[in-house]
């Protein structure tokens, strides 16, 4: 079974940062991978979909990246609204991350 | 608008059922793909169970295979999920998404709370 290792599970940043977070593979996923960002008692919010496309709405702050078995999410600038958990999502294997908590520094 | 909304959650002792279901509106239902994600308190996103726009293909999550029923009335643009002999690890919200792969239209979620 393929496993989606997130890391750093929690990192702490400043409003300016540049943070990028990894999302691992098992084995190779192609790159139908995806990234969502969620608040506190929200519903998760869909970022970056097939590795790299920004979904409509989305700030450009925001990037995807990756093959294989290696993908990231950046975040260029970070932002007060950005302060949030992030997962990453394999939807050929429908396994999501451990997630990512983005704290202020 | 496209809106997705959970209901049947709630307080169910180990070894009972509960029936999610999930109505949508705004949007042709018979041409996607629905899922179930949960989340159990403090936890991360697990998937649970997806079927396919016309219910004949099904995934689920090794965690509920053979407890847990996905269903969908197209007719009613309705999804449900059936959940027998839950455990307390089943503790959860319980969302409805739109799709099997990148997920851009969840529901509200429904809580459900397994415990004695």
């Amino acid at each position: 079974d393929i496993q989606m290792t997130q890391s750093p599970s929690t990192l702490s940043a400043s409003v300016g940062d540049r943070v990028t977070i990894t999302c691992r593979a098992s084995q190779s996923i192609s790159n139908w991978l995806a990234w969502y960002q969620q608040k506190p008692g929200k519903v998760p919010k869909l970022l970056i979909y097939k590795t790299s496309s920004l979904e409509s709405g989305v700030p450009s702050r925001f990037s995807g990246s990756g093959s294989g078995a290696e993908f990231t999410l950046t975040i260029s600038s970070l932002q007060p609204d950005d302060f949030a958990t992030y997962y990453c999502q394999q939807y050929n294997s429908y396994l999501f991350g451990g997630g990512t908590k983005v704290e202020i520094k | 608008q496209v809106q997705l909304v959970e209901s049947g959650g709630g307080l169910v002792k180990p070894g009972g059922s509960l029936r999610l279901s999930c109505a949508a509106s705004g949007f042709t239902f018979s041409d996607y793909y629905m899922s179930w994600i949960r989340q159990a308190p403090g936890k991360g996103l697990e998937w649970v169970s997806y079927i396919s726009s016309s219910g004949s293909t099904i995934y689920y999550a090794d965690s509920v295979k053979g407890r847990f029923t996905i269903s969908r009335d197209n007719a009613k643009n309705s999804l449900y999920l059936q959940m027998n002999s839950l455990r307390a690890e089943d503790t959860a919200v319980y969302y409805c998404a739109r799709g099997a792969g990148s997920l851009l239209v969840w529901g509200q979620g429904t809580l459900v709370t397994v415990s004695s």
